[in-house]
């Protein structure tokens, strides 16, 4: 079974921009979390979606947003691109709620 | 303060010896704990899971859990090189997410 991927893998932005990374998960997993981790903050919760509903959002700025489409695959973007926002971002797909998570690749994001 | 916190290492440990891996956490709700492992550059990956009180053991991988002293650990038996990396616990607390410690960086000594 392919794992979860997400694209881009590494991007590149400047102050200002916006941008989308995409996540697909796992076959039949239905949930899908994003997470930001940085050197300093570690791995924080951005927000986690099933069935195409937002069922929790971290403690992150309107700035961050996501969605989940009907094929589970999902999206997030972040506007008006800050230095800060420079970190890997990683979905994680699982079943349910309670259910493990498993994690794709990340997509390295530099914001200069 | 955090929801989840490891001892913060690092630890190093020589070749084939045990690495003894802590971590509490603070809401009693959480039902659910995780230990994944992150090398340098790469993304988490899943270890282990636990969801009762008392050990788990997957190979030379244990995991404990003790619900009423909210203390969750990860036992590594006969510690090779290849498991020189970061060790991540999370907790679910039931909110559909994952809260997760700050991370154990383990070193084997060859």
């Amino acid at each position: 079974k392919a794992g979860v991927t997400q694209t881009p893998r590494y991007l590149i932005k400047t102050r200002g921009q916006q941008v989308t990374l995409s996540c697909s998960p796992i076959s039949g997993h239905r949930s899908v979390s994003w997470y930001q981790q940085t050197p300093g903050q570690g791995l924080q919760f951005l927000f986690e979606y099933f069935s195409e509903t937002q069922r929790n959002k971290g403690n992150f700025p309107g700035r961050f947003s996501g969605r989940q489409f009907s094929n589970s695959r999902s999206e997030m973007n972040v506007s008006t691109l800050e230095l800060g926002d420079s970190a890997l971002y990683l979905c994680a797909s699982s079943m349910d709620r309670r259910e493990t998570q498993y994690f794709g690749p990340g997509t390295r994001l530099l914001v200069l | 303060q955090k929801e989840v916190e490891q001892n913060s290492g690092p630890l190093s440990v020589p070749e084939g010896a045990i690495a003894s891996l802590n971590c509490t956490y603070s809401d009693r709700g959480s039902q659910s704990f995780f230990w994944y492992r992150q090398y340098s550059g790469k993304s988490p990956e899943l270890i282990m899971s636990i969801y009762s009180n008392g050990d788990k053991e997957d190979g030379r991988f244990t995991a404990q859990l003790n619900k009423a002293s909210q203390y969750v650990s990860l036992l590594i038996r006969d510690s090779q090189p290849s498991d020189s990396a970061t060790y991540l616990c999370a907790g679910s607390p039931g909110d559909y997410k994952l809260s997760f410690g700050a991370g154990t960086t383990v070193t084997v000594r060859a």
